[in-house]
């Protein structure tokens, strides 16, 4: 099985930047793996923000995107919110079944 | 209302098994896939496995292949999770959920293996 590696942790001041990022330990990550993203707050379930590499879901803040980035998926926050303060996960695909990543820690500070 | 609702928590013993039921509402159960995802107290999201409604397909991720089993009752628009052989490494909550553009999940089944 496929192993997803995310940054642990990562924080970004009130209305910065901060792109994370998802790789695969089997080569590049590609629009073939159809990265998810998902956010998650504390005690709550998880819901998507990002499919298919680019496509946002009818609730995602305009300030969340996706892209591949060098050889791997990208979640791409631009000017933070406190709101944003969250745990974000990738999920791949790999010809049908799914691994998700480790997970991101970001913190709004 | 479009729901997933999700059978309650249960305490089990090692070697059990545990079968979670989720419950479909408010949009056509076979036009979908239900994933299941876990999530063991303090760690990340582990995907389990996929269930294609309209014709019980399923896939389940290499770790748990052998081990669990996802059903559908189309009837009563709902999914079935069995985990069988349960461990300590089991205790987690568990989800189903719609995922992507049609993305819905159900409150999640807290299972203690203990």
């Amino acid at each position: 099985q496929a192993v997803v590696t995310q940054e642990p942790s990562l924080t970004v001041s009130p209305g910065g930047t901060v792109t994370l990022t998802c790789g695969s330990n089997t080569g590049a990550v590609t629009s073939d793996h159809y990265p998810f993203w998902f956010q998650q707050k504390s005690a709550q379930a998880p819901r998507t923000l990002i499919y298919d590499t680019t496509k946002k879901h009818s609730w995602t803040p305009a300030r969340f995107s996706g892209s591949l980035l060098g050889d791997k998926a990208a979640l791409t926050l631009s000017g933070a919110q406190p709101e944003d303060e969250a745990e974000y996960y990738c999920l791949l695909s790999y010809s049908g079944t799914h691994v998700f990543g480790t997970g991101t820690k970001v913190t709004v500070l | 209302q479009v729901l997933l609702v999700q059978s309650g928590a249960e305490v089990k013993k090692p070697g059990a098994s545990v079968k979670v039921s989720c419950k479909a509402s408010g949009y056509r159960f076979s036009d979908y896939y239900i994933h299941w995802v876990r999530q063991a107290p303090g760690q990340g999201l582990e995907w389990m496995g996929w269930l294609k409604c309209k014709n019980g397909d399923t896939r389940y991720a290499q770790k748990f292949q052998g081990r669990v089993t996802v059903t559908r009752d189309t009837s009563i628009s709902t999914a079935y999770m069995e985990l069988n052989e349960l461990t300590s490494d089991d205790t987690a909550v568990y989800f189903c959920a719609r995922v992507g553009r049609d993305d819905l999940w159900g409150q999640g089944t807290m299972i203690t293996v203990s």
